[in-house]
């Protein structure tokens, strides 16, 4: 099976714009889950999808957005880009059955000048 | 809420070396451990995982990790380290209740030839 595909890898923006990141799950996985690294905070959980809902949501501000459609696919959005909001951010998929093993993308690097 | 500690921050060994890494979390109910490894240019990859039964959970390329519920640790060994094995290792908890990893901070393994 393929695994979890992001695009696009790397992105350049500046500050005030938005930004949408697309993640494609392992085929049959059904959850995803969105997590942005950064050097100073590590990893963290931003939110996660299952059957086209959000079901659970991370400490950050309502200018990270997210959206899952029907084949699974997320799109993860982020408005009024600042400074802060580089990163490196992850997609994760699971497969429900799977005790939650969560299986990690590449990641898009975003940096906002 | 949940806290995964991860005691070094910076590891630097020879070949051939035993590796120890420390993990302690901090939660009340019912979780699952992982260790996470991210290789140089990498994505995040799965060593191991636990969801109960043995305590001692053996992993990918030689590696285990023994879960002491009454420590809340998680700790990562391996005992004869690779140059190979240089790369960054995250402990992660995830509350089953809401399938969201929470990570430690990272330990990055230099390991020399």
């Amino acid at each position: 099976k393929a695994g979890v595909t992001q695009t696009p890898r790397y992105l350049i923006k500046t500050r005030g714009q938005q930004v949408t990141l697309s993640c494609s799950p392992i085929s049959g996985h059904r959850s995803v889950s969105w997590y942005q690294q950064t050097p100073g905070q590590g990893l963290q959980f931003l939110f996660e999808y299952f059957s086209e809902t959000q079901r659970n949501k991370g400490n950050f501000p309502g200018r990270f957005s997210g959206r899952q459609f029907s084949n699974s696919r997320s799109e993860m959005n982020v408005s009024t880009l600042e400074l802060g909001d580089s990163a490196l951010y992850l997609c994760a998929s699971t497969e429900s059955s799977s005790h939650n093993e969560q299986f990690f993308g590449p990641g898009t690097r975003l940096t906002v000048l | 809420a949940q806290s995964v500690s991860q005691h070094n921050h910076h590891v630097i060994l020879s070949e051939a070396a035993s590796l120890e890494l420390g993990c302690n979390y901090s939660y009340g109910g019912t979780v699952n451990l992982f260790w996470y490894v991210q290789y140089p240019g990498q994505h995040l990859q799965l060593l191991l995982k636990y969801f109960s039964g043995d305590p001692l959970v053996k992993g990918i390329k030689g590696f285990e990790a023994e879960f002491i519920k009454s420590k809340f640790s998680f700790n990562l060994r391996k005992p004869s380290v690779q140059w190979s094995d240089t790369a960054e290792y995250f402990c992660a908890v995830m509350d089953t209740g809401r399938r969201a990893l929470t990570f430690g901070s990272g330990t990055r393994l230099q390991v020399q030839p």
